[in-house]
């Protein structure tokens, strides 16, 4: 049971570049989650997803997509690269019900040049 | 918006103080108060979480306290050791889902 995936572990674009973060867990959760995290502003989250098929945005979605295909995987696509995106992020996944522990992922650093 | 916010940004304290992390919440439909602690380069850690049926809960030298009614919640923490130096995070469940809106983090700093 290796819980939450993420690769790649570091990464560094040129402004532009487009990438894909990947995500997967093998807990069967339904729901699964991406933040990110800047210096003193906690974890903001980006985007999620309640089920295979089903995603939906949170408070930063800007210039970040998502799919759900499979209940495992969550990955999030960067389309074109910006200074701004340079980031931590956190995938994250729990059962679905309220109240329920959420767990995160080793975090992706992401340098944007 | 939802929001949190979290008190103070950095706290240092001698070891075997006592420490205290405050935060505030604005979505009163929010049932589901977790903390997390983060060391440098790790990930997030759920250290001790609480509902909103519940006032206060304890693990060994942690514990959470709730106010409901002034959408307060938090983290105390007793007999502090070294290992204890790393941020906080706060988090409340937005309505009643799964997702969180968390505070900016508390630096906690333990001098031996």
């Amino acid at each position: 049971n290796a819980g939450v995936t993420q690769t790649p572990k570091f990464q560094v674009l040129k402004t532009g570049q487009s990438m894909t973060l990947q995500c997967a867990q093998d807990m069967n959760h339904e729901y699964m989650s991406w933040y990110r995290q800047d210096p003193g502003m906690g974890l903001r989250l980006i985007h999620y997803s309640v089920g295979a098929g089903i995603t939906d945005q949170g408070e930063v979605p800007n210039g970040y997509n998502v799919s759900r295909s499979t209940t495992e995987d969550f990955p999030l696509r960067l389309l074109s690269a910006a200074p701004s995106q340079t980031s931590v992020y956190f995938c994250a996944s729990s059962t679905g019900s309220s109240g329920n522990t959420i767990y995160f992922g080793e975090g992706s650093w992401l340098t944007v040049v | 918006g939802e929001n949190v916010e979290q008190h103070p940004s950095t706290l240092s304290v001698q070891e075997g103080d006592s420490a205290v992390i405050k935060c505030t919440y604005s979505d009163s439909a929010s049932n589901y108060f977790p903390w997390y602690k983060q060391e440098l380069g790790k990930r997030p850690q759920l250290i001790i979480d609480i509902r909103s049926n519940v006032g206060e809960k304890k693990d060994q030298r942690i514990a959470v306290t709730l106010n409901k009614t002034a959408k307060h919640f938090s983290l105390h923490i007793t007999e502090t050791q070294p290992e204890d130096s790393a941020v906080y995070f706060c988090a409340a469940s937005i309505k009643h889902t799964d997702k969180l809106i968390f505070g900016t983090g508390t630096r906690l700093q333990v001098f031996p």
